[in-house]
């Protein structure tokens, strides 16, 4: 168990629906990244957050947003779902911004759009 | 561009001595690491490599040649708990992980 907890673990939704995904980082950890992952294809990193503010920005689609609140838990989320949406989602939590700080990963949230 | 290479595939039996190679073309380093993921699991973090060498932990060692922009994940004894996806990783100059698109370890018995 690293810490990291992510709800809801399943989520099946229609095409043109908007979803939440949540994320609770490990105690004191105060970076939180969002991965997409779609089947038996790599990590695509989405964003980070660290301590409330945008840090960085990956390949995150327009539809999707995400925030991270005072209390460091964060979501994400995609509106005007595609089939293409369909994936694993990840997030993960470190310290902070040091280039030696590890991500633990939370169990992750599959995204089903039918 | 960004870009780390990996083999999307390697196969090893049981016993064995498996080496995954990582190549990076990166904008800055910071340092090069690497996760393991069982099928449906999360990515687990495995070991770091900042500087030059090799770092070993337990049956895993990491390698690292930052002239080559190279690295290495050892994977010793193979055991049939080790198949899963193996992905290196590079911090670069932005502090962001950029992710290589996995290995996938196959062990026979």
């Amino acid at each position: 168990d690293s810490g990291v907890t992510q709800t809801p673990k399943h989520l099946i939704t229609a095409t043109g629906q908007r979803v939440t995904l949540r994320c609770s980082p490990r105690s004191g950890d105060l970076s939180v990244y969002w991965y997409q992952q779609s089947l038996d294809q790599g990590l695509q990193f989405l964003i980070q957050y660290y301590n409330g503010e945008e840090r960085a920005k990956g390949n995150i689609l327009e539809r999707f947003s995400a925030q991270q609140f005072p209390d460091l838990h964060s979501e994400l989320n995609l509106s005007s779902l595609e089939l293409g949406d369909s994936a694993l989602y990840f997030c993960a939590s470190s310290e902070g911004l040091a280039d030696t700080d590890t991500q633990y990963f939370g169990p992750g949230t599959r995204l089903t759009v039918l | 561009g960004q870009s780390l290479e990996q083999p999307s595939e390697v196969t090893a039996v049981e016993g064995a001595i498996v080496q995954i190679n990582c190549t990076y073309q990166t904008s800055g380093f910071y340092g090069l690491s690497w996760y393991q993921q069982h099928d449906g699991g999360a990515p687990t973090f495995l070991s770091y490599n900042a500087l030059d060498g090799l770092e070993e932990t337990g049956r895993f060692s990491s390698f690292l040649s930052r002239s080559d922009s190279y690295g290495y994940l050892l994977l010793q004894e193979l055991q049939m708990k080790d198949s899963a996806s193996y992905f290196c990783a590079v911090r670069d100059s932005n502090y962001q992980l950029i992710w290589g698109a996995g290995t996938k370890l196959i062990i026979k018995p």
